[in-house]
């Protein structure tokens, strides 16, 4: 049982470059979210997913796009990097198809955008 | 809409207690409560709902004030392995599934 993992672990992007994180699940979650965490900011929802198929916008949207074909995986893609997308991204996901659950964190990817 | 948490970092020695605080603007439906190692992904501690209990894990416990919009975590005669940065998630009544996080309260606990 692995849990949740994402790949890749550290990422460098140009500004402009497009790129997709990866985020697969084990345990059957129906709800798998997305965060991206800046220094003295805590954990920002940037979008999330209820189940497959199904997926919605959290708090900062802009410039990230998901999928959820399957209920193991979501992918985020990052469509025209910025600098501003530099942060450690989180996938997490839970039993059940909303946040009241626990959540199951991934190690995190550590993206620098230059 | 973030809740607020403080204090924003303590040090405390080891044994010692500490009491840790999320406020929230908006009338909550659960508060969730993470410990964050560096480097490393959160992990859980506990969720408190809305018309629940106080809960307790060990010598960490917590409470919510459903009025207040308020929760407190409390690590009553903390250890080394307490340290970290805590984190609480809101779910703010009719969220539609979304958790909004505190900035965090890092916890220094020294020998």
């Amino acid at each position: 049982n692995a849990g949740v993992t994402q790949t890749p672990k550290f990422q460098v992007l140009k500004t402009g470059q497009s790129m997709t994180l990866q985020c697969a699940q084990d345990m059957n979650h129906e709800y798998m979210s997305w965060y991206r965490q800046d220094p003295g900011m805590g954990l920002r929802l940037i979008h999330y997913s209820v189940g497959a198929g199904i997926t919605d916008q959290g708090e900062v949207p802009n410039g990230y796009n998901v999928s959820r074909s399957t209920t193991e995986d979501f992918p985020l893609r990052l469509l025209s990097a910025a600098p501003s997308q530099t942060s450690v991204y989180f996938c997490a996901s839970s039993y059940g198809g909303r946040a009241q659950e626990t959540q199951y964190f991934g190690p995190g990817t550590r993206l620098l955008v230059l | 809409q973030q809740p607020v948490q403080s204090p924003q970092a303590v040090i405390l020695r080891e044994g010692e207690d500490a009491v840790i605080n999320c406020s929230s603007s908006k009338a909550l439906y659960s508060v969730h409560w993470y410990r964050q190692k560096h480097g490393e992904a959160p992990v859980f501690l506990m969720i408190l709902l809305k018309g629940g209990e106080q809960k307790g894990h060990e010598k960490i416990s917590a409470s919510f004030n459903e009025k207040k919009q308020q929760s407190s975590l409390y690590l009553t005669a903390s250890q080394l392995s307490y340290s970290g940065t805590y984190f609480c998630g809101t779910e703010i009544s009719n969220s539609n599934y979304q958790l909004i996080w505190g900035a965090g309260t890092k916890l220094i606990i020294k020998p």
